[in-house]
């Protein structure tokens, strides 16, 4: 079954403790794409990536870092999280290039205390 | 700045009726793109539309892209429960490095 995976699905944790949120997806998709969603403010694009070693920022890319050494995986790194960042993230993948319909993962659901 | 508006935010209304949904832009796509997004998961594709003027149906759901390739609509017909959830548009541009999403309508449909 295609499908995006995220994992945790739901993390409570406190300000400047690092974590990650790994993204893996199972359908060789070149492009992968890090999104968080806020209440009024929609979908808005955190990083980006075209492919294996090729990333680059999205609209919000600050405090957060990725790496895209595997095309499968896409993990998304908050070196010193604060309350801020507390939100729902999502992961999705596409083939070529970003504007093509994405494939979502099911969500992260981050508590910054 | 928000490039892609739908309206309206929320909607609630019974089983039966039927509903429009709307997304603008002043830019201009090559794509638009239609999501479903229920609580707990992810947005998930509905439709793709191309071309201006263009109309896809999806069972009792219409949707359009506008002549103009700036705008599109989402029509249900005898709305459901099972239809309930946020639906979001997300314009495309060719080669672009990302889509951009609208705000989303939330919808409710009761018994």
């Amino acid at each position: 079954e295609a499908q995006v995976t995220q994992n945790p699905r739901y993390l409570i944790t406190v300000t400047g403790k690092k974590l990650t949120v790994t993204c893996s997806q199972n359908m060789n998709h070149e492009y992968m794409s890090w999104y968080r969603q806020d209440p009024g403010l929609g979908l808005r694009q955190i990083y980006y990536s075209m492919n294996v070693e090729v990333t680059d920022k999205g609209d919000v890319p600050e405090g957060y870092k990725v790496s895209r050494k595997e095309k499968r995986n896409f993990p998304l790194i908050l070196e010193s999280p604060s309350p801020n960042q507390t939100s729902l993230y999502f992961c999705a993948s596409s083939w070529g290039q970003g504007g093509q319909p994405q494939h979502f993962g099911d969500g992260t659901r981050l508590s910054i205390l | 700045t928000q490039l892609l508006e739908q309206s309206p935010q929320f909607l609630s209304i019974q089983e039966g009726e039927n509903l429009t949904v709307y997304c603008n832009s002043s830019s201009v796509f090559s794509s638009l793109q239609w999501y479903r997004q229920e609580p707990g998961e992810g947005p998930v594709l509905l439709v793709t539309v191309v071309t201006g003027g263009e109309v896809k149906k999806l069972k009792r759901l219409t949707f359009q892209f506008g002549d103009a390739r700036k705008d599109s609509s989402l029509h249900i017909t005898a709305a459901q429960p099972g239809d309930t959830g946020l639906y979001l548009c997300a314009g495309g541009k060719g080669t672009a490095s990302k889509l951009t999403f609208g705000t989303g309508t939330r919808l409710q449909v009761t018994l």
